[in-house]
């Protein structure tokens, strides 16, 4: 059974423009959840999708939003970026919610410039 | 809302000797709690889960945890680490039933294994 996918694995962006990141969950899996990883923060959760609905959202600014779509997987976008967006996002998929079970991605490491 | 505490931030064993990661938690509903473990440039890998049931709780590679209420404590320890073992661990917290904010995590602790 394949894992969570995500990509792009590296991405470069310039402060101010926008990007979009992708995850497919595990087969079957239903919920997917976005987390932030930086050295100072560690990990905080973005939001969670379940059924192309937003169940769950973190305390993140307006410029992060996501959706699924109906084979389950999702997007991530981050509109005007900031230097401190930089980060490792982390995808995490599960059959009824990451809550209870999160399977994680290998992540996406954006660099903003 | 819940929160995790993971004490050391570095913690250095011997090749051979017993590992023990700390992590104690805050929650005001049931928990469940999970250890990931991640290496360099890599997602997380999740090495065992607390839900309900038995308390303690075997998981991948020889690792095991034992969740104590009455300590709030879910400490991870394996009897003998390897090399291989070298990585950043993660202690997690959700609330039993689903909620609004997702895993959380503790701030990890990077096992450092001397030959």
């Amino acid at each position: 059974k394949a894992g969570v996918t995500q990509t792009p694995r590296y991405l470069i962006k310039t402060r101010g423009q926008q990007v979009t990141l992708s995850c497919s969950p595990i087969s079957g899996h239903r919920s997917v959840s976005w987390y932030q990883q930086t050295p100072g923060q560690g990990l905080q959760f973005l939001f969670e999708y379940f059924s192309e609905t937003q169940r769950n959202k973190g305390n993140f600014p307006g410029r992060f939003s996501g959706r699924q779509f109906s084979n389950s997987r999702s997007e991530m976008n981050v509109s005007t970026l900031e230097l401190g967006d930089s980060a490792l996002y982390l995808c995490a998929s599960g059959y009824s919610s990451a809550n209870t079970e999160a399977f994680f991605g290998q992540g996406t490491r954006l660099t903003v410039v | 809302a819940q929160s995790v505490t993971q004490l050391g931030s570095h913690v250095s064993v011997s090749e051979g000797a017993l590992v023990l990661l700390r992590c104690n938690y805050s929650s005001s509903v049931p928990p469940y709690l999970f250890w990931y473990v991640q290496y360099p440039n890599q997602g997380l890998q999740l090495l065992l889960k607390y839900t309900t049931g038995a308390t303690l709780v075997k998981g991948i590679n020889g690792f095991e945890a034992e969740f104590k209420k009455s300590e709030t404590s879910f400490h991870l320890t394996k009897p003998s680490a390897h090399m291989s073992d070298a990585a950043e661990y993660f202690c997690a917290v959700s609330v039993a039933g689903g909620g609004a904010d997702g895993l959380t995590f503790g701030k990890g602790t990077h096992l450092i294994i001397q030959p």
